[in-house]
């Protein structure tokens, strides 16, 4: 079974520039989760979906930060503009329901901000 | 101010001794969860405790869920090269709106 794919791995920016990550969660998992982890930091919640829904964006900084899930399948994260403040890991997760059953976590997107 | 806190921030063992990793919520939790992330790769899960003073085995490792379900420990017995990498706890509440906050994680050395 396929495992959380992202892209692009890596992402290097100037500031101001916008950006945008992309998730394709397992195959079946109807929730989907993007988190940031900054430098020797657990991941941070951003936001989380229940099939197409944003059911939880209180951590989601509205002012640059979108996301969408359209289709209840992939999702994609964009920060317009970005700050150097936003260079961090950023984490896509999916699980089969809400809560705290387990999450698998994609290989993330390493962005650098300059 | 931090909710989910872990200690140590960093350990470095030689390889055979035990290790210990601790994680302390400020709320009562519903279930905790324990990741481990290896150098440059992403959280992987290991474990989710749910009862309290919950106590459960994977080979070398040890995990325990306090009875006020405030607070929890990893243990791992005679650590191999492949321990190596940052334990996260994350703990699931109401009070944090019933989402995972993660520790900011132990990190592991183990010296051979």
């Amino acid at each position: 079974e396929a495992g959380v794919v992202q892209s692009p791995r890596y992402k290097i920016i100037e500031k101001k520039q916008p950006v945008a990550f992309w998730c394709n969660p397992i195959s079946g998992h109807n929730t989907l989760y993007w988190y940031r982890q900054n430098l020797g930091q657990g991941p941070e919640l951003l936001i989380r979906y229940e099939n197409e829904e944003a059911v939880d964006d209180s951590q989601l900084p509205k002012d640059r930060f979108s996301a969408e899930r359209l289709k209840g399948v992939d999702s994609t994260l964009k920060i317009q503009p970005a700050e150097l403040g936003d260079s961090a890991v950023y984490l896509c997760a999916s699980s089969q329901t809400k809560g705290g059953i387990t999450q698998y976590f994609g290989p993330g997107t390493r962005l650098t901000v300059l | 101010g931090q909710q989910v806190m872990q200690i140590p921030q960093y350990q470095h063992v030689q390889e055979g001794e035990d290790f210990t990793t601790y994680c302390n919520s400020s709320t009562t939790l519903s279930n905790i969860q324990w990741y481990k992330q290896r150098p440059g790769g992403h959280p992987v899960f290991l474990i989710q405790l749910v009862k309290s003073g919950e106590v459960k085995k994977q080979k070398r490792l040890t995990f325990q869920f306090g009875e006020a379900k405030k607070n929890s420990s990893l243990h791992i017995t005679a650590t191999q090269t492949t321990d190596v990498g940052t334990y996260f706890c994350a703990g699931l509440s109401m009070e944090y709106g019933n989402k995972l906050v993660f520790g900011a994680g132990t990190i592991l050395r183990v010296k051979s």
